[in-house]
């Protein structure tokens, strides 16, 4: 079992630019998760699905980010533009929906610069 | 809206000590379950342990062990014997399972340092 993976690790980018990060659950979770972490706000749940489709999106913090998974075993993150203040470390999380009580597995990250 | 506290931002402790960190959580539901994971400098989020609010007895996992208030909403994870490897940010989270609700919420942290 390879864990979530996420790509890339590291991004740095231009402001303006658009950033997608890409996530793989493990297989055969069925809940999907994007967390983001940044120093002044911790940890924050930005959106989850189930089965694919999403649940709760209210997280998302504006029009600019949006989420997607066409398929079972991929999600991606998009921002456009972004901005400096979108810069954090982007966290995906698996979990079966069974075993959601047991907790998540987490991917490394994609640590995002804007500059 | 369940919100949950850690007060101690910063920890520190000599090498083979034990340590205490809190954790505060705010929720009208009785079935819940609380977390503690830890964040190493890769920063992999790690599961440490796992209480089911239901249950009394206080989990423990190895040197991990958390005490479970559940009146006083209050769940602090206690590490015996610390080694330099668990130097990190720990995080306390929350976790319902209403459907639509299903969502892990995440304390601010504490980091804490272990020093030889």
């Amino acid at each position: 079992d390879a864990g979530v993976i996420q790509s890339p690790r590291h991004e740095v980018t231009e402001m303006g630019q658009e950033v997608t990060l890409r996530c793989k659950p493990i297989s055969g979770h069925n809940s999907l998760f994007w967390y983001r972490q940044t120093m002044m706000r911790g940890l924050e749940l930005l959106i989850y699905f189930n089965n694919n489709v999403p649940i709760d999106d209210s997280g998302m913090p504006e029009d600019r980010f949006s989420a997607k998974m066409p398929n079972a075993s991929f999600s991606t993150l998009k921002i456009q533009p972004s901005e400096p203040r979108d810069s954090a470390v982007y966290f995906c999380a698996s979990s079966s929906a069974r075993f959601l009580p047991y907790g998540y597995t987490f991917g490394s990250g994609t640590r995002l610069t804007v500059v | 809206a369940q919100t949950v506290t850690q007060s101690q931002p910063e920890m520190s402790v000599q090498e083979a000590e034990t340590v205490t960190l809190s954790c505060t959580y705010d929720t009208s539901e009785s079935n819940y379950y609380l977390f503690w994971y830890k964040q190493p400098p890769s920063r992999q989020m790690i599961l440490v342990i796992r209480q089911e609010a239901y249950k009394q007895q206080n989990a423990t996992e190895n040197r991990f062990s958390v005490n479970f208030q559940k009146a006083a909403k209050s769940f602090s994870l206690k590490i015996s014997d610390s080694q330099l490897g668990d130097t990190a940010m720990y995080f306390c989270a929350f976790f319902i399972s209403n459907f639509g609700n299903e969502k892990l919420t995440f304390g601010t942290g504490t980091r804490l340092t272990i020093i030889p």
